[in-house]
């Protein structure tokens, strides 16, 4: 069946450092994939979209990669602030709908 | 510019009893989406409108009803709460023509509705 899979535990860094979140996917074969912001008590909010075409896609500190041989996105948040802690949603554009992850909690500590 | 507005925001119902969640976009989306939200689970779709008049079930249709009723609204309907439908719903819309559910636009979401069936 298919299968999405985010880190379930809360990704703790230091402000300034680079933090790193992984999406893996299984039996999928997405021509999307995109990435979302979500704080707690609110919606969901769109950050990145990159295409199976691209192997890269940035965004002012966001940078999002698309691996589809590995099927693996990585997104990255450079010189993290603690303004940046909130959990983080991957969607993957399938054959008919869009499928959601189950999100990573990123905590920048000061 | 309010994007997606929900409501309510809160609401308590026992079980059996019916509501109906509204929803609105002022941003002129074709498409429109609802979802539930459960811990461990991510979002699942419920239903999806590709546009005007049309509607589609998703991932967890079962126990609900939805209306387009034009462009800007979709409403989802709870005609037997049950406790299994405790969760947070989240409406979502997209200017994607196709429904947007191959994922090639991003999708824009409300604030969510809480939802406790006791």
């Amino acid at each position: 069946s298919q299968k999405i899979e985010q880190n379930s535990e809360a990704l703790n860094i230091q402000e300034g450092k680079t933090a790193t979140l992984t999406c893996n996917y299984t039996n999928y074969s997405p021509a999307y994939l995109q990435w979302y912001r979500q704080d707690p008590g609110r919606g969901p909010v769109f950050l990145l979209l990159i295409r199976e075409n691209e192997k890269e896609k940035r965004k002012e500190r966001l940078k999002v990669t698309f691996d589809t041989t590995l099927k693996q996105s990585l997104f990255h948040i450079t010189a993290s602030q603690p303004a940046d802690s909130a959990t983080y949603l991957c969607a993957l554009g399938a054959t008919n709908k869009l499928i959601f992850g189950t999100g990573t909690l990123l905590a920048v500590q000061p | 510019n309010a994007g997606v507005t929900q409501t309510p925001k809160f609401q308590v119902l026992k079980t059996g009893q019916s509501m109906t969640l509204q929803c609105a976009q002022d941003m002129n989306h074709n498409s429109m989406y609802w979802y539930r939200q459960d811990p461990g689970m991510g979002l699942r779709l419920i239903y999806y409108s590709a546009s005007e008049g049309t509607t589609d079930k998703g991932e967890v249709p079962n126990g609900y009803n939805v209306s387009r009723l034009n462009k800007r609204e979709f409403s989802l309907r709870l005609e037997s709460a049950a406790p299994s439908q405790t969760s947070v719903y989240f409406c979502a819309s997209s200017s994607a023509r196709d429904g947007g559910i191959i994922g090639n636009q991003p999708q824009h979401f409300g604030d969510g509705t809480r939802l406790s069936i006791l």
